[in-house]
């Protein structure tokens, strides 16, 4: 099983600032399958990115993916005030599919 | 517009069952992959199950095998997990998810005496 540890737990940034998200995984990610996912508290997930570095329809392009193998970041360019919620690394090269433990981006 | 909508969830017993359906739209559902995702109240994200487009590839989380089965209708683009010998700590919002297009808003299972 892949195991995929995010990074850092919680980023305190404020609107108009850029957002680094880290997401590790402990083996290479098959065909760099790895996914990045957006919730807001009572909400589902959204799709941000897959395949590491594509961006889902309707996605601003303030977001942005990249990294390959192992270690893979989700940027955001300019926060703006809706973008504070949790994010989630999700691979799914392999069975099982494996979640990051999310990191809170709240504003500071 | 891609839309995934689940149904099925409720209140049941530990033992009993359930079925839930995810009807899809806005996508070719027969030619991708599908997946089911539960997350327990105030928990994070699991995975549950996964088939792929004819239905000759399935996958289970160790924690629901030989319990849960995963299933869908192309001609319908409706996909299907039968839930047995449900246990409390199944209780979670299960969501229907494609990686690629979207995930759906959830339906609550809550499995409880």
């Amino acid at each position: 099983e892949i195991v995929l540890t995010q990074s850092p737990g919680t980023l305190s940034l404020s609107p108009g600032e850029r957002a680094t998200l880290s997401c590790r995984a402990s083996q290479s990610v098959l065909n760099n399958y790895l996914a990045w996912l957006q919730q807001k508290h009572g909400q589902a997930p959204r799709v941000l990115i897959y395949a590491a570095s594509s961006r889902a329809t309707g996605i601003p392009d303030r977001f942005s993916g990249s990294g390959s193998g192992t270690d893979f970041t989700l940027t955001i360019s300019r926060l703006e005030p809706e973008d504070f919620a949790v994010y989630y690394c999700q691979q799914y090269g392999s069975a099982p599919l494996t979640f990051g433990g999310g990191t809170k981006v709240e504003i500071k | 517009e891609v839309q995934l909508v689940e149904s099925g969830g409720g209140v049941v017993q530990p033992g009993g069952s359930l079925r839930l359906s995810c009807a899809a739209s806005g996508f070719t559902f027969s030619s991708n992959w599908m997946n089911w995702v539960r997350q327990a109240p105030g928990k994070g994200l699991e995975w549950v199950s996964r088939i792929n487009p004819d239905e000759s590839i399935t996958g289970y989380a160790d924690s629901v095998k030989g319990r849960f089965t995963i299933s869908r209708d192309n001609a319908k683009s409706t996909l299907y997990l039968q839930m047995n010998s449900l246990r409390v700590e199944d209780t979670a919002v299960y969501y229907c998810v494609q990686v690629q297009y979207g995930w759906g808003r959830g339906t609550l299972v809550s499995v409880s005496s």
